[in-house]
């Protein structure tokens, strides 16, 4: 079985300071891991990936995950947030070792950016 | 490229009627999902699709049911619509194990 938490429902930033959205996975095998953002009212856009490799994982907009297997975590990082950053923000799974690749997403986690 | 497109974008039904929306990617992608996502529950998985012709329940299938006739396109079914079923409704498409390309959404409406 997969799972995934986001254990922040809502992170609050002031514009310029950098931004941390938590995610932690449990999977059986290797994970696949995601961060997608939501805008209000439109769908989810893929931000970035960790399918192997650099544990450091860089993607759109400025945005950043570090995938830590000792602490199963890829938490999704921003070194100056903007207003703009203000969005809904999902990380997801998938289990590497097969089955049916379907992915497993957290909750989310709204991010507000302050001025 | 469009990407995934859905259709319609609103809706509205009364109880009791029946609609289809259609989700259409030219990705060619193998796997298309549809969710569900309602306040405060994130996204919900109700069927998906790992290439034409098959189809497997996700989460919340009940009161859904889907189609996968041709490898760009996937419908899913309200037979029997309640005020439950209110929601917004995306589609996804995916390779094997790629990142997920969503739809902008339906937004349903059952009265």
């Amino acid at each position: 079985a997969q799972s995934v938490a986001q254990p922040e429902d809502q992170v609050n930033v002031a514009e310029g300071n950098p931004l941390t959205v938590k995610c932690t996975y449990s999977v059986s095998g290797n994970p696949y891991l995601f961060w997608y953002v939501q805008y209000p009212n439109r769908g989810l856009q893929f931000l970035l990936k960790y399918i192997t490799g650099d544990n450091l994982v860089k993607g759109s907009y400025g945005f950043e995950a570090e995938f830590n297997k000792s602490q199963t975590s890829f938490h999704l990082k921003k070194p100056s947030a903007l207003v703009s950053d203000s969005a809904l923000y999902f990380c997801a799974v998938r289990d590497a070792s097969g089955g049916s690749y379907i992915p497993t997403f957290g909750r989310g986690t709204s991010l507000i950016v302050h001025p | 490229n469009a990407g995934v497109t859905q259709t319609p974008k609103f809706r509205v039904l009364k109880t009791g009627q029946s609609m289809t929306l259609l989700c259409a990617q030219d990705m060619n992608h193998e796997y298309m999902y549809w969710y569900r996502q309602d306040p405060g529950m994130g996204l919900r998985l109700i069927h998906y699709s790992v290439g034409e012709g098959t189809t497997a329940k996700g989460e919340v299938p009940d009161g859904y049911n889907v189609s996968r006739l041709k490898k760009q396109n996937f419908l899913l079914g309200l037979e029997s619509a309640a005020p439950s079923q209110t929601s917004v409704y995306f589609c996804a498409s995916s390779r094997l194990a790629g990142e997920q390309f969503f739809g902008p959404g339906t937004r349903l409406t059952v009265l």
